[in-house]
């Protein structure tokens, strides 16, 4: 299994506060990326990073943030939560090689009350 | 526009018989295609991909299919297990090093 851990794994938080999710990975894996799993809705990309500080945007990037000032580290933002972003948060890691393949962490819940 | 659809939101079968699942595409430069199952509270996990200059790869019990023409991709397990019960997506990568998945199918597998 690739290593990768998300920090909180669950968090309840309520609305109009900050919230930091962390993703760390001892693959060393250039690429890292946020995404959330809603019903119906399959997963969503929030937003990528292709290198250390080098950042974009995925489909549904309002309202969140992200920063990777080290390799292994890649935080997500809420910087106002809001009850829509009540939802499970996966970041996954690849190497950009092969099929592009990518591996995922076990995932956040996060509930915005 | 959903770039990846995966039309059926569940599926049974029987243990020990064919599970097929479909995924279709809009797309005819995606370069890879690949399937995921995923486990309740549990990060999805990489099953199989397929590039598109090849028209079918398998592994063990899972084989992914893959028809241009049509823009379908379709993942085989035989014989379906219990244990292979979980949602699996279907994903395309496009270009930079995005992938973009499917809603999901549940699959479920009856003993």
């Amino acid at each position: 299994d690739a290593g990768i851990t998300q920090s909180p794994r669950h968090k309840v938080t309520e609305t109009g506060t900050p919230v930091t999710l962390r993703c760390h990975q001892t693959e060393n894996h250039r690429y890292m990326y946020w995404y959330r799993q809603d019903p119906g809705h399959g997963l969503r990309l929030i937003h990528y990073s292709y290198g250390v500080k080098d950042t974009d945007k995925g489909e549904v990037s309002d309202g969140y943030s992200v920063s990777r000032s080290k390799t292994e580290d890649f935080l997500l933002t809420l910087e106002s939560a809001t009850s829509s972003q009540t939802s499970v948060y996966f970041c996954a890691i690849s190497s950009g090689t092969g099929a592009y393949e990518q591996y995922f962490g076990p995932g956040t819940r996060l509930t915005v009350t | 526009d959903q770039q990846v659809k995966q039309n059926s939101p569940s599926l049974s079968v029987q243990e020990g018989r064919i599970s097929i699942l479909n995924c279709d595409y809009t797309n005819s430069m995606f370069d890879y295609f690949l399937w995921y199952k995923k486990y309740p509270a549990e990060g999805p996990t990489f099953l199989i991909s397929i590039s598109s200059i090849k028209d079918k790869n398998e592994d063990g019990r899972f084989t992914v299919f893959l028809n241009k023409s049509a823009k379908h991709l379709s993942l085989h397990i035989v014989p379906s297990q219990p244990g292979d019960s979980a949602v699996y997506f279907c994903a395309v990568h496009g270009s930079n090093y995005k992938l973009t998945f499917g809603k999901g199918t549940l699959l479920t597998v009856n003993p």
